[in-house]
C-alpha cells in the first residue's frame, strides 16, 4: 500500500517557466519530507527537504511547499532550465520511522 | 569524501541463478538501507541496518533474499534463486540519522 504518491508520471515545461511537481501522502505521522532528483544511470541525489513545522522551504530556484491539512507537498522550480530534466522523487519519513517512503517519481522535461 | 558505492552496476542472470550485490556506504554512516525500484514504480524499502544489526527487514520480499552487513561496514544482498520478478534497480542508501539518505548509483538486475 503506497503511502507516498506522485500521480503525474511526467511533466513537460518550457525553459524559463515554472515547474510544479506534486506529491501526496497518507500517513499523518510523517514529519519530514524530501525531494530527490535522478538522472539516468545514476542514483537519486538529495535536492531539498522540509520539516512539518514549516510550510515552505526555499533554496535558490527550488521551493518546497507543505500543506499538512491536505497531506500534500509540491516542488516549484523557477525558472526551469534544461539541466533540470530528470526524474524527481518525493519521500517522507520522520522521527517515528526508521525508513523513507518514496513516490514513483515524476519525469520532468524542460524544453529549450 | 567517497559516496555510496555499489557493485556491480549491472547484472544479467538466468532464472534460478544466484546473484550477490555489494554496497560500500559512506564511511561513518551507521545506517544502511536497501531499496528496490521495479519497472518505473516507487522506490520500495527492503531493509535497514544499524551498524551490523538488522533493525527492520519488513520489506524483504521473501526468503530468497538475504542481506548481511558483517562488521558494520559494507553490506551484501544475495538473491538465491533469482526469479523474473526480482528484476529491477537495487539501491543502497546510507546516512548518519533517520532523516538523512545518500544513495548509491544502483545495481540494475535483469533476470532472464
Amino acid at each position: 500500500d503506497q503511502q507516498v504518491k506522485q500521480n503525474s508520471p511526467s511533466l513537460s515545461v518550457q525553459e524559463g517557466r515554472i515547474s510544479i511537481l506534486n506529491c501526496d501522502y497518507t500517513n499523518s505521522m510523517f514529519d519530514y519530507f524530501l525531494w530527490y532528483k535522478k538522472y539516468p544511470a545514476e542514483g537519486p541525489t538529495f535536492l531539498i527537504s522540509i520539516s512539518s513545522i514549516k510550510d515552505k522551504n526555499e533554496d535558490g530556484r527550488f521551493t518546497v511547499f507543505l500543506n499538512k491539512s491536505a497531506k500534500h507537498l509540491s516542488l516549484h522550480i523557477v525558472p526551469s532550465q534544461p539541466g533540470d530534466s530528470a526524474v524527481y522523487f518525493c519521500a517522507a519519513s520522520g522521527h517515528n520511522f526508521n525508513k523513507f517512503y518514496f513516490g514513483s517519481g515524476t519525469k520532468l522535461n524542460v524544453k529549450p | 569524501e567517497a559516496g555510496v558505492t555499489q557493485f556491480p552496476s549491472h547484472s544479467v542472470i538466468e532464472k534460478g541463478q544466484t546473484v550477490t550485490l555489494r554496497c560500500d556506504p559512506i564511511s561513518g554512516h551507521d545506517n544502511l538501507y536497501w531499496y528496490r525500484r521495479v519497472m518505473g514504480k516507487e522506490i520500495k524499502f527492503l531493509l535497514h541496518f544499524v551498524k551490523e544489526s538488522k533493525q527492520d527487514e519488513s520489506g524483504m520480499p521473501n526468503n530468497r533474499f538475504l542481506a548481511e552487513r558483517t562488521g558494520g561496514t559494507y553490506s551484501t544482498l544475495k538473491v538465491q534463486p533469482a526469479e523474473l520478478e526480482d528484476s529491477g534497480v537495487y539501491f543502497c542508501v546510507s546516512g548518519r540519522s533517520s532523516t538523512e539518505a545518500f544513495f548509491g548509483q544502483g545495481t540494475r538486475l535483469t533476470v532472464v
